[in-house]
């Protein structure tokens, strides 16, 4: 069963940084595109950022755009979400989802994580 | 952005109900619409894509229909494993957004 753990989630001030990871296993990690997908409080649910297989091409939301950094580690089998002059609208639970194929344009997330969560408060 | 519209966004059902959600795209999406399944303190769970492939492991009395803009998501009889909230989304656009969510309550 594939398996999607993510971690570095935590209270950090307005104007701050965070770097969230996930871990990955029980497929081929370096075949699928992945994504972080968050959701606020109360919210429903909205896609953050996407990375292809070889780490080559990247997208994100216009929302997060120039201050989120999505990057991934094949050799660790880990996807990675650096988000730096965080907000407090960026407050969410944050998670990392597996893509049903290889480039950017797989946009179907067939395996989610349980999510970690990230609160922008002062 | 393409806005989906999920309704109701609650109800309150009985076991061996039939129960359909409805989800409408803002513009064509063709059928670039998968449903989720969530429950408390878990991920979304993939339970049907391009609109009417069930997923491996997903039983049948879930299933998926539409086209275009209109798409519905029907479980023909209720179980209880089946409490639990279920969001639409479209993967017409790279930007990919999601319903508000329909949960379903124990009557």
């Amino acid at each position: 069963e594939v398996q999607l753990l993510e971690s570095g989630g935590g209270l950090v001030q307005p104007g701050g940084s965070l770097r969230l990871s996930c871990a990955a296993s029980e497929f081929t990690f370096s075949n699928h595109a992945m994504s972080w997908v968050r959701q606020g409080p109360g919210k429903g649910l909205e896609w953050v950022s996407s990375i292809s297989d070889s780490g080559r091409d990247t997208l994100y939301a216009d929302s997060v755009k120039g201050r989120f950094t999505i990057s991934r580690d094949n050799s660790r089998d880990t996807v990675h979400l650096q988000m730096n002059s965080l907000r407090v609208e960026d407050t969410a639970l944050y998670y990392c989802a597996k893509s049903d194929c290889n480039h950017i344009g797989c946009r179907l997330a067939d395996y989610w994580g349980q999510g970690t969560l990230v609160t922008v408060s002062s | 952005d393409i806005q989906m519209t999920q309704s109701p966004s609650s109800l309150s059902a009985s076991v061996g109900d039939r129960v359909t959600i409805t989800c409408r795209a803002s513009q064509s999406i063709n059928t670039w619409l998968a449903w989720f399944q969530q429950k408390p303190g878990k991920g979304p769970r993939l339970l049907i894509s391009r609109a009417s492939n069930l997923q491996n492991g997903v039983p049948s009395r879930f299933s998926g229909s539409g086209s275009g803009t209109e798409f519905t998501l029907t479980i023909s009889s209720l179980q209880p494993d089946d409490f639990a909230t279920y969001y639409c989304q479209q993967y017409n656009t790279y930007s990919r957004t999601f319903g508000q969510g329909t949960k379903v309550e124990i009557k």
